[in-house]
Parts: C-alpha cells; sequence; structure tokens
C-alpha cells in the first residue's frame, strides 16, 4: 500500500520569509511519480509539479523549488520570499500508474502580510 | 479550451437520499477520475473511468457507483446517503497514454448530508 505523510498541518510565516513543506512517502513500487498540488480557498486543485522516480534533479520554477530525495523518501517543496497568494493548502501525492493518486492530509499554508 | 467542469456546486441532501454530480473532462480527454475529499483531509480515490468502464476503485462501497459516456463526460452515483458522504467530491480527467499522468481537476461538487 503507498502511503504519503505531511506532517506539518499549518504553517504561519510573515511575507517574504522563505518556507519548507515536507512530504514523506511509502511505496514498494521502484517506478512511482509525485505530485504537488495547490488548493486554493475555492476548492479546485491546481497541479504545480509532477517527478518520476527516476528523475531525482531538483527542480526550480521562479519562487517554486522541489528536492527529491529518494534515500529519505521525501520530495520538499521550498516557497522563497512567500506572498500573500500562496496562502492555501499544499498537497503532496503519489501514484503508481494512470489516474489512481494517493494524496497527504494536506498542508495549510498562511502568509501574512 | 474549457476545463474541467461539474455540476452542481453545491447540494444538501438528507441522509438516505440518493444523489448524483456530474463531470466534464477537459476537451481531448478520455479518462475520468473521481475523488472524495473530507474536509480537513486530502482527496480519496473513489474510481475511474475509461471507455466507459470502471478501471480502477479505490475502498469504496457499492453505494458508489459510476458512470462515463460516449463524449467522455462521467456522473458519481451515491446511494442511501450517510452523514458521514458530506465531503467535496473532485473530478479529475485526463489523457489514457499520457502520464502519468497529470490531471486536471475540476473545482468540486460540495455535498452536505443532514
Amino acid at each position: 500500500a503507498q502511503k504519503v505523510t505531511q506532517a506539518q498541518t499549518e504553517i504561519s510565516v510573515v511575507e517574504k520569509e522563505d518556507v519548507t513543506l515536507d512530504c514523506v512517502y511509502e511505496t514498494r513500487d521502484t517506478t512511482y511519480y509525485l505530485f504537488w498540488y495547490k488548493q486554493p480557498p475555492s476548492g479546485e486543485l491546481v497541479f504545480l509539479i509532477r517527478r518520476n522516480s527516476f528523475d531525482e534533479q531538483n527542480e526550480i520554477s521562479g519562487r517554486y523549488s522541489w528536492n527529491f530525495q529518494k534515500s529519505t523518501s521525501s520530495f520538499n517543496f521550498t516557497i522563497t520570499a512567500s506572498q500573500v497568494v500562496d496562502s492555501a493548502v499544499y498537497f503532496c501525492a503519489l501514484s503508481l500508474n494512470a489516474g489512481k493518486s494517493t494524496f497527504g492530509d494536506g498542508t495549510t499554508l498562511t502568509v501574512k502580510p | 479550451d474549457a476545463g474541467v467542469t461539474q455540476s452542481p456546486t453545491h447540494l444538501i441532501k438528507t441522509r438516505g437520499q440518493q444523489v448524483t454530480l456530474r463531470c466534464s473532462p477537459k476537451s481531448g480527454h478520455d479518462t475520468v477520475s473521481w475523488y472524495q475529499q473530507a474536509l480537513g483531509q486530502g482527496p480519496q480515490f473513489i474510481f475511474q473511468y475509461y471507455e466507459e468502464e470502471e478501471r480502477q476503485r479505490g475502498n469504496f462501497p457499492d453505494r458508489f457507483s459510476g458512470h462515463q459516456f460516449p463524449n467522455y463526460s462521467s456522473e458519481l452515483n451515491v446511494n442511501a446517503l450517510l452523514l458521514g458522504d458530506s465531503a467535496l467530491y473532485l473530478c479529475a480527467s485526463s489523457l489514457s497514454g499520457h502520464g502519468p499522468y497529470e490531471q486536471y481537476f475540476g473545482p468540486g461538487t460540495r455535498l452536505t448530508v443532514t
């Protein structure tokens, strides 16, 4: 069975601070895919990034960066110079094949002005 | 290019009733997945439809059933509603063979069972 753990239930930072959201996953499969989604109050899940298990390169997209470490089964997400618009619930998810994704319980990020 | 649409936006039902939720996938997508998201939790996979058949199913009782139409749109039916069925129901569409698999999620239907 697959499991995704996001130990941080809530994080509050002041604007311009850097913040890291943690994600730890469990799977016995060697081929898998990891995702991060953002869920604003409107409810729609917004896709942020997808990583496959064979690609451990870290990725940077603007203020967002992701650190994938198979050795520790972690896929952490860092927001640099946070902004109020970054306030949302962020979900980490794991997928073995088409469609069926296992999600963590999310981290609620609040960025205060 | 229309994204994933869901209807209705909100719904209030009474215990024991039946409900049907609808989803239209993103243009060009042929696969629809349904998720249940209870308050304060992550989405839980219910099932997935491809070529009008249920291809995968999560750990949900038979009260949850679905259907996919030739135009790839989908319905989620829940019978004998329980209070615990109150949740945000999310539909996600994807293109089979192009993954895994960037799913596009709809805005969800918030179901309240009283």
